[in-house]
């Protein structure tokens, strides 16, 4: 299948700083992406979703100026979370679908886990 | 898209057919039902997907009812590496997002 990738893979912050996490499709051109957080012992929480060159839909309670979402490729997406705090502990995951339809099925990252101290 | 259904946990004997099941009774006639799977700590796993026949690949059995308001999903010689966190979604094979439910955590017994 195809291959999505993150990074960092996991990252400490102190409060207050903000954090790039980068999502890449290695071998194909996602034109959409979509981001998700998950807490310990709960489901995928979607986030927002990223298209290309345009402004990322954010599912309702997510702060688009909190979760900031950058998809300026067809191979890249970012979520920068703005002034951290402990709270956004979490781990947010990536994922991808290619361009054109296919099967439908989404390509997930390896995941990212953010602990803000 | 139409929510779902499956039991919290289960537990499999190492060797022995895993069955998880699936309820979708609100599915609609354009939506398809995908298998995901999350190791601990891991992104979901792609395993199946199907939208009213029976289907197999090299991971595993997906079975939809003739109604298709449920379906189960077999792995057929459970191992310990099949310890995860099972999702089963509904959505159209042209929808965007995927929403997760709670999923069931398979536990395979050695």
């Amino acid at each position: 299948g195809a291959v999505v990738s993150q990074h960092p893979s996991r990252v400490i912050c102190k409060s207050g700083t903000s954090v790039k996490i980068e999502c890449r499709s290695l071998d194909f051109q996602a034109t959409t992406m979509f981001w998700y957080r998950q807490f310990p012992k709960q489901s995928l929480m979607l986030m927002a979703t990223s298209n290309e060159g345009s402004k990322a839909t954010y599912e309702q309670g997510v702060e688009k100026d909190k979760f900031l979402i950058n998809h300026a490729s067809l191979t890249l997406s970012t979520l920068t979370v703005t002034s951290a705090h402990p709270e956004d502990s979490s781990f947010y995951i990536c994922s991808a679908r290619t361009s054109g339809g296919g099967t439908g099925e989404l390509f997930f990252g390896e995941g990212s886990r953010l602990t803000v101290l | 898209d139409a929510k779902t259904t499956q039991p919290p946990s289960m537990d499999c004997a190492e060797g022995r057919a895993a069955n998880l099941p699936c309820n979708h009774s609100t599915i609609s006639g354009n939506e398809y039902v995908y298998w995901y799977r999350q190791i601990h700590s891991q992104g979901p796993q792609y395993i199946i997907h199907g939208l009213k026949n029976n289907e197999t690949n090299e991971m595993a059995s997906l079975i939809i009812t003739e109604d298709r308001k449920s379906s189960t999903l077999i792995l057929p010689h459970a191992t310990l590496r099949d310890t995860a966190v099972y999702y089963c979604i509904v959505r159209t094979n042209t929808g965007n997002q995927f929403y997760f439910g709670t999923g069931t955590s398979l536990t395979v017994i050695p």
